[in-house]
């Protein structure tokens, strides 16, 4: 069964540092990986997605991730935070040809200090 | 194109009654998902639809059931509530399923008194 782990629950992180959040997933076959971010009382935003090819990928709002096979993750990065990146950011693994059911990891609540 | 969208947002209801929860997918879309996402639990797949057949179910009991209908629109149904099924209801669609890009709803929030 396929799972996802987020280790970092909170992260606070200054307005225009660096933000890395970590991803690790367990799944037996090429994982479908995805980035959803979560304003409060919102639904799920794609950030974006690894389906196979280059293993860093760009998504929208500045963030990019990279797959690492070896190390079973999928960290999300972005170089410079808003204060409008306040939210709560999921990881999550697609069953791919089995459906469409997503895991998804416990999310990661990021609060941005001015 | 318009987006996935909930009725209703908001919902109060109390122990032991039944809920009907409404979904329709993104236009052109034929694959609709829901989802929990409760505090203590995180975010739960519960099933999916795909051209009106359950193609996947979560492990979730009997009490939620699902249907969808020839225009793709999906309702998810549950019975004989409970304090702890208290939780947002996300539905998220799909052009087919499978590796695909799921975009999600903006939620029904329920809650159970």
């Amino acid at each position: 069964a396929q799972s996802v782990t987020q280790p970092d629950i909170h992260i606070t992180v200054s307005e225009g540092a660096s933000l890395e959040l970590r991803c690790n997933y367990s799944y037996g076959a090429t994982p479908y990986l995805f980035w959803y971010v979560q304003s409060p009382g919102q639904g799920l935003q794609l950030l974006l997605k690894y389906f196979s090819g280059d293993t860093l990928v760009q998504g929208i709002k500045g963030f990019e991730a990279e797959f690492k096979r070896s190390q079973s993750s999928f960290n999300l990065r972005k170089p410079s935070v808003h204060w409008s990146d306040a939210a709560e950011y999921f990881c999550a693994v697609g069953a791919g040809a089995a459906g469409n059911k997503l895991t998804f990891g416990g999310g990661t609540r990021v609060l941005v200090k001015p | 194109k318009a987006g996935v969208t909930q009725t209703p947002r908001y919902l109060i209801k109390t122990r032991g009654q039944q809920v009907t929860l409404s979904c329709s997918p993104i236009s052109g879309h034929r694959s609709v998902s829901w989802y929990q996402q409760t505090p203590g639990q995180g975010l739960q797949f519960l099933f999916e639809y795909f051209s009106e057949t359950q193609r996947n179910k979560g492990n979730f009991p009997g009490r939620f059931s699902g249907r969808q209908f020839s225009n793709s629109r999906s309702e998810m149904n549950v019975s004989t509530l409970e304090l702890g099924d208290s939780a947002l209801y996300l539905c998220a669609s799909s052009l087919e399923g499978g590796a695909e890009t799921q975009y999600f709803g903006p939620g029904t929030r329920l809650l159970v008194l």
